[in-house]
């Protein structure tokens, strides 16, 4: 099984800031990736799909890149409304495998 | 607008069964893959079962094969999650989300339903 581990697992950040969140995959998926994030109590909404393309209701400030093993989900000016937790998930091969999930809490 | 409701949750003895439904709407179902996720309480998201827009392939994580079966009926627009032998670390909010249009490959997981909170008890 692919295990996609996500750093850091929780974090603090003001409004403003700017906010870096990295899934590694323990074998190349390509850029067969996506990235969710879920509100507390809310159901999971998907941000980004291929790595890199956002869907259409997504701010431009969220951006997503990588391949292979290495991706990251970039916050450019973090908002109140993007405190959440964000997965990102494998789905090159199965079992289709989440991230542990990173909890972005405000300072 | 797409929607996805789930039903069928509850609460059952650990070695029950429970079927969970999901209506579609909004879109033409039988095109779609279609999938089961799972949360449990505080815990993160799993991956459960995943089932082609023709049943022609369906594919589950490790600990479910055996126990849960994930149909369709087109005709209906509608999905299952037959979960026989349930056990306790199976309770969990199930989701069930739409995958991508047969022939695609990266819109996985969009949109996904409420979800429904099956509990098992020893």
């Amino acid at each position: 099984d692919i295990q996609m581990t996500q750093s850091p697992s929780a974090m603090s950040a003001s409004v403003g800031d700017r906010v870096t969140i990295t899934c590694r995959a323990s074998q190349g998926i390509s850029n067969y990736l996506a990235w969710f994030q879920q509100k507390p109590g809310k159901v999971p909404k998907r941000l980004i799909y291929a790595a890199s393309s956002l869907q259409s209701w997504v701010p431009s400030r969220f951006s997503g890149s990588g391949s292979g093993t290495e991706f990251t989900l970039t916050i450019s000016s973090l908002q109140p409304e993007d405190f959440a937790t964000y997965y990102c998930l494998q789905h090159y091969t199965y079992p289709l495998t989440f991230g542990g999930g990173t909890k972005v809490e405000i300072k | 607008e797409v929607q996805l409701v789930e039903s069928g949750g509850g609460l059952v003895q650990s070695g029950g069964s429970l079927r969970l439904s999901c209506a579609a709407s909004g879109f033409t179902f039988g095109r779609y893959w279609m999938t089961w996720i799972r949360q449990a309480p505080g815990k993160g998201l799993e991956w459960v079962a995943n089932v082609r827009h023709d049943e022609g392939e369906k594919w589950y994580v490790e600990s479910v094969k055996g126990r849960f079966t994930i149909s369709r009926d087109n005709t209906r627009n509608s999905l299952y999650l037959q979960m026989d032998y349930l056990r306790v670390e199976d309770t969990a909010v199930y989701y069930c989300a739409r995958g991508p249009e047969y022939g695609e490959y990266h819109k996985w997981f969009d949109p996904w339903g409420q979800g429904t909170l099956v509990a098992v008890s020893t």
